[in-house]
């Protein structure tokens, strides 16, 4: 079937330092596709979405891009922060209203 | 607002013996999903609800597992008999819309089993 998945399952860097996590999708038809922060013990929480008929989306400290072309979605996250490490799970969703469909994930480990 | 509340946080029984489940999704949220989320993983739908009835339940192993959201607030989901594989978090999450108009969901803090 079709899903979501990431490209890496850990990414480490820095205190300050830029993070950027990659996630590869299958299903072309998806209209949204939603990053998630999901912490120790805690569930999912939203970070930020896009549209298929946006690129770009900024938020605070965190931009999403999207390339549907070779169907990649990133995340990238300005100044890392202790505080962001945490498993980052992409998602993608139709219009139609249907579950989201998550990826494996990335283990994001900030070192200070 | 208040979040989407769960219960019990944790809880271990032994193959074949039963458990159940809670969620209280945010208020007015009419559409609350169940997902398990087996460790390493990311979650995976198991049923999705709008009011009392069920939207999407095909990836729900209903020779073991039942959900119910009877009054189109709060839902429990029953395993039983429970099977070593079973041992993961349950998650329950209602939907809001996102700023994009996304399928943004809400999760509690979920429910962790372990199967012994």
């Amino acid at each position: 079937g079709e899903s979501v998945g990431l490209h890496l399952p850990t990414l480490s860097v820095q205190e300050g330092d830029n993070s950027i996590i990659n996630c590869a999708y299958s299903n072309s038809a998806s209209d949204y596709f939603i990053w998630y922060k999901q912490e120790s013990g805690k569930g999912p929480q939203f970070i930020i979405d896009i549209r298929s008929n946006m690129d770009k989306r900024q938020g605070q400290r965190v931009t999403v891009l999207l390339n549907k072309t070779v169907k990649h979605l990133s995340l990238q996250i300005a100044a890392t922060q202790p505080g962001d490490s945490a498993v980052y799970f992409c998602a993608e969703s139709n219009q139609a209203g249907t579950a989201l469909i998550f990826g494996k994930g990335t283990t994001l480990s900030v070192s200070s | 607002e208040a979040g989407v509340a769960q219960s019990p946080r944790y809880k271990i029984i032994e193959k074949r013996q039963s458990v159940a489940f809670w969620c209280n999704p945010i208020s007015g949220h009419a559409t609350l999903y169940w997902y398990q989320q087996i460790l390493g993983q990311g979650p995976k739908l198991l049923i999705q609800f709008q009011n009392n009835g069920v939207v999407d339940d095909s990836q729900l192993p209903k020779d073991r597992f039942s959900a119910e959201r009877l009054k189109g607030v709060d839902s429990t989901l029953k395993i039983q008999p429970a099977k070593l594989e079973d041992s993961a978090v349950y998650l329950c999450a209602s939907r809001v819309a996102g700023s994009s108009g996304a399928n943004v969901l809400t999760f509690g803090a979920g429910s962790r089993l372990t199967v012994l």
